[in-house]
C-alpha cells in the first residue's frame, strides 16, 4: 500500500532563509509524486509534480523538489523564503498519473519577519 | 475563471443529525472527487465521480456517507446520523477528465464540519 511520511509537523524559518521540507514515500512501482500548499481558507494548490525524467523538478513560487529513488524521498526546497510562504505543505504519492492520491500528514511552515 | 466552490464554508450540527455538503466543480470538468481532512492529517480520498456515476466509492468510511451527482456537475455529500468523529474539513476537487493521462485536480476551499 502507498504511504507518505512527513517527519516535520511544524517548521519555523526566518524570512530570507532557505527551506527544505522532507517527504518519504512507500510505493511498489514508479511513483507519481506531488507537493501541494494549503493556505488558510484556500484550496490545495499544486506546487509541482514528478512523473519521470529529470529528478530535479521546478515548480511555482520558486519551489523545487528532488526525487531520490534510493532514499524514497521527494524533498521540497526553496532558496529564500517569503512571509507569504507561511502555510501547510502536503506531499502526496499517486498511481495512474496521480489520480489516486495518498497524502502525507502535512508540515506547517511559519515564517519569522 | 471560477474555481471549485463549496458550500457552506462552515457547518455546525448536533450528533445524530443529517447534513448535506455541496460542491460546484469547474465548468466542463467531468471528474469530481471528495476528500476528508481530519485535524492534523492530510486529505483522505472518499469517492470520485466520472460524469453522473460514482466510479469509485471505496474511501467512504461506512454506509452513513453517500454522495450524488445527478446531472454530472454539482455534487452533494450526504452524512446521516452524524457522529463526533465525522468532524473534519471536507474537500472537493475536480479535473477535466480521468483517463490514462495526467489531469490536474483543482481543489475547493472545503467545508468545515463540526459535530457537537
Amino acid at each position: 500500500a502507498q504511504s507518505v511520511t512527513q517527519p516535520d509537523i511544524h517548521i519555523t524559518v526566518s524570512e530570507g532563509a532557505s527551506l527544505e521540507l522532507r517527504c518519504n514515500y512507500s510505493y511498489g512501482a514508479t511513483p507519481y509524486l506531488f507537493w501541494y500548499v494549503q493556505s488558510p481558507g484556500q484550496g490545495l494548490q499544486l506546487l509541482l509534480k514528478y512523473f519521470s525524467g529529470d529528478t530535479l523538478v521546478q515548480g511555482i513560487k520558486g519551489f523545487e523538489a528532488e526525487f531520490k529513488r534510493s532514499q524514497s524521498s521527494f524533498n521540497l526546497r526553496k532558496p529564500s523564503v517569503h512571509w507569504s510562504d507561511a502555510a501547510e505543505y502536503f506531499c502526496a504519492v499517486g498511481d495512474n498519473y496521480g489520480q489516486n492520491f495518498v497524502f502525507g500528514p502535512g508540515t506547517r511552515l511559519s515564517v519569522l519577519p | 475563471g471560477a474555481g471549485v466552490s463549496q458550500t457552506p464554508s462552515n457547518k455546525v450540527t448536533e450528533k445524530g443529525k443529517y447534513v448535506e455538503l455541496r460542491c460546484d466543480p469547474i465548468s466542463g470538468h467531468t471528474a469530481l472527487y471528495w476528500y476528508r481532512q481530519s485535524l492534523g492529517q492530510g486529505p483522505e480520498f472518499l469517492i470520485y465521480f466520472q460524469g453522473t456515476g460514482a466510479a469509485d466509492d471505496s474511501g467512504l468510511p461506512n454506509d452513513r456517507f453517500f454522495a450524488v451527482r445527478p446531472e454530472g456537475s454539482v455534487s452533494t455529500l450526504k452524512i446521516q446520523r452524524t457522529e463526533r468523529g465525522d468532524s473534519a474539513v471536507y474537500l472537493c476537487a475536480s479535473s477535466l477528465r480521468r483517463d490514462n493521462s495526467y489531469n490536474e485536480q483543482f481543489f475547493g476551499p472545503g467545508t468545515r464540519l463540526t459535530v457537537l
